[in-house]
């Protein structure tokens, strides 16, 4: 079985300030890792995905996020906050890329001035 | 580009009810995956298909149904709705043959059912 866990339902920065978004997941194979965001009345766009390869995987929007396998770790951030970044973000892993996705429970980014 | 469109953004049906929800997407498609979003509980799987008259159950089938009739158009069911399905559903698609930046699941705009 495969499982996410984000830590921080909600994360509140100052606009121009580093965003880190934490993402832990549970995984018996090799793992697929996503993070989409879901910006209000809208559905899930993705921001970024790791397959294989480069485990620093570099997104839309001046995302990246690092796979790290022996922290079963695959943190998002962006060195500098926008106002448009305020969103929800979801963690997501599965056993191959286009299979089921199990998510993470979400993280309400808030941006402030 | 891919677009997965949901026949409804906004829905209120009464306990009892049987409610369908429509998906279709225009990329030709062989998998499709109905999801429901709630609050602190993020998106979680009902049923998928990966292929026309095939369906799989997800995490949380129970008090659904699904159809695939067609490989376009994936529909969700509820056989008898109830308040506790009041939610968000979202629909989406992928290519499992597809490679590089197409290979992902696209997501359409969702459905907020609200069951009285």
């Amino acid at each position: 079985a495969q499982s996410v866990t984000q830590l921080g339902s909600h994360v509140s920065v100052s606009e121009g300030a580093l965003v880190l978004l934490r993402c832990n997941y549970s995984s018996s194979v090799p793992p697929y890792l996503f993070w989409y965001v879901q910006y209000p009345n809208q559905g899930l766009q993705l921001l970024l995905k790791y397959t294989t390869g480069a485990t620093l995987v570099k997104g839309i929007n001046g995302f990246e996020a690092e796979f790290k396998k022996s922290e079963t770790s695959f943190h998002l951030t962006k060195p500098s906050a926008h106002m448009s970044d305020a969103a929800e973000y979801f963690c997501a892993v599965s056993r191959r890329t286009a299979s089921k996705l199990t998510f993470g429970t979400g993280t309400r980014l808030q941006v402030t001035l | 580009d891919v677009k997965v469109t949901q026949s409804s953004r906004y829905l209120v049906k009464r306990t009892g009810e049987k409610v369908f929800l429509e998906c279709v997407q225009d990329m030709d498609h062989e998998n499709m995956f109905w999801y429901r979003q709630d609050p602190g509980l993020g998106l979680r799987l009902i049923y998928f298909s990966y292929d026309v008259k095939m369906k799989e159950k997800g995490d949380i089938p129970e008090g659904y149904s699904v159809s695939r009739e067609k490989k376009e158009r994936f529909s969700l069911i509820l056989e008898s709705a109830s308040t506790s399905q009041t939610s968000m559903y979202l629909c989406a698609s992928s290519d499992p043959l597809a490679g590089g930046p197409r290979d992902e699941q696209f997501f359409g705009p969702g459905t907020r059912l609200t069951v009285l």
